[in-house]
């Protein structure tokens, strides 16, 4: 199983700020995805992390609100701009290991607070 | 657009008493039907994906089952410690390949009273 690390694991913010959330995999991956979770609510899909091309956006998500980045089949970042108290989730990274197994990992999350 | 629906939304059971949860969806060329269990403050920790109909899986005191438009995740003489939320999730697959990320249920709270 392919283990993730999410960095920063919570977080407090202030309104209009922003946020890189980072995460890494301890092997190289297929596919990589983002999702949100608002508070009691269950995960949404905010957008497929694309290795070397842009990332593919869900309907109600846009790239300059959540810009994502993929450098390699490793590691990719979300950001959060200009946040506002909506924003306050946790945001999970998730991932499909080369050669599919048939299995889909998640991270722990990054619980961001946006005062 | 694809659509899960879980049922109960909670459920509360006493320490032995087995049952199920239930997931009902719609999903344009299901390339897998994902069940994860969530404790709360962690992400979802994966347990099953079944592929098409009839496919059964188990793991432990769980077994979850697969038809054409849903699937039930059985819990048979549960423990405390199977308290969590219960996530049922699909995948869809692409013409070209690859697959699109998971549509999610909105779990059924699942509670195991000693």
């Amino acid at each position: 199983s392919a283990v993730i690390s999410q960095k920063p694991s919570r977080d407090i913010c202030q309104r209009g700020t922003s946020l890189t959330i980072q995460c890494q995999v301890d092997s190289q991956v297929t596919m990589m995805f983002w999702y949100r979770q608002q508070p009691g609510q269950s995960l949404t899909l905010i957008a497929t992390a694309n290795q070397g091309s842009e990332a593919t956006y869900e309907s109600g998500f846009v790239i300059d609100k959540f810009p994502i980045s993929r450098p390699n089949l490793t590691f990719s970042t979300l950001t959060v701009s200009n946040m506002s108290p909506e924003d306050s989730s946790i945001y999970l990274c998730s991932v499909e290991s080369k050669g599919y197994t048939g299995e889909l990992f998640f991270g722990e999350g990054s619980r961001l607070t946006v005062l | 657009e694809d659509q899960v629906t879980q049922s109960p939304e909670a459920l509360r059971l006493q320490e032995g008493e087995s049952s199920s949860l239930n997931c009902s969806y719609t999903v344009s060329g299901l390339r897998g039907l994902f069940w994860y269990r969530q404790d709360p403050g962690k992400g979802p920790e994966f347990l099953f994906t079944l592929y098409s109909a009839g496919e059964e899986k188990e793991k432990e005191r769980l077994k979850a089952t697969l038809t054409k438009k849903e699937s039930f995740l059985h819990i048979t003489a549960p423990k405390p410690e199977d308290s969590a939320t219960y996530l049922c999730a699909v995948q869809a697959g692409r013409s070209g390949g690859g697959a699109d990320g998971l549509t999610f249920g909105k779990g059924t709270h699942l509670i195991i009273q000693p």
